[in-house]
């Protein structure tokens, strides 16, 4: 079946300008997550979703980073005014989730490079 | 606060030699632990998970994983490497309460031929 996919896969933006970035989840899977993968921070958790809600918040690092989902599918995380320390690769993850069990594994995406000039 | 450590940057072996990648965890509560492997301008890839149960979890591709509570390690284990096995390695951990995933630094796995 057809796997995480996200939008665009690169994406060159200039100091202070406003990106989007898309993913669509695994058909069926409630849980939605944003991730940030940079060479020196690492794996940083963004957000998470179950559902349209955003119940964990606690990664993004700035009110310049919002993120919404519809439908309890596509995702889209936007980065207002961007800076050059927001250059990363973006991830996202979705994953089955219930409400008594924890531990499913999350399936990402294939990531978007974000890059400010 | 709960915390992944790979102490290794790097591991080089070669094929068909056994291949360990490390990782220790610091967690309240039951972990979730998880092992994903990254190929170059790729997205993180499951390899297997220990939730609860047997310690030894076998998972993709002929990796193995022992979870051992009282050392809070969760090792990735290969008995013969393949050349194609070379790509960065990431153990993953989560907890009862918390769906996000906190990841450790990576290892680079190199198989030589």
């Amino acid at each position: 079946g057809a796997g995480v996919s996200q939008s665009p896969s690169n994406k060159v933006t200039e100091k202070g300008k406003d990106v989007e970035l898309r993913c669509d989840p695994i058909s069926g899977h409630t849980a939605l997550y944003w991730y940030r993968q940079s060479l020196g921070q690492g794996l940083e958790f963004l957000i998470y979703f179950q559902g349209n809600s955003a119940p964990d918040k606690s990664g993004l690092p700035s009110d310049r980073f919002s993120a919404e989902r519809t439908g309890g599918s596509v995702s889209t995380l936007t980065i207002q005014r961007t800076q050059q320390e927001d250059s990363a690769v973006y991830l996202c993850a979705s994953s089955l989730a219930g409400t008594t069990g924890y531990g499913y594994e999350q399936y990402f995406g294939p990531g978007t490079r974000l890059t400010v000039t | 606060a709960q915390s992944v450590a790979q102490p290794e940057d790097q591991v080089n072996v070669a094929e068909g030699n056994p291949l360990t990648v490390k990782c220790t965890y610091s967690v309240s509560g039951n972990p979730y632990l998880f092992w994903y492997v990254q190929y170059p301008n790729r997205g993180l890839q499951f390899l297997l998970k220990y939730i609860t149960g047997d310690n030894l979890v076998k998972g993709s591709y002929g990796f193995e994983a022992e979870f051992n509570k009282s050392q809070t390690s969760f090792h990735l284990k290969k008995p013969s490497a393949l050349v194609s096995d070379s790509a960065l390695y990431f153990c993953a951990l989560s907890r009862t309460g918390d769906y996000k995933l906190s990841f450790g630094a990576g290892t680079t796995v190199t198989v030589r031929a």
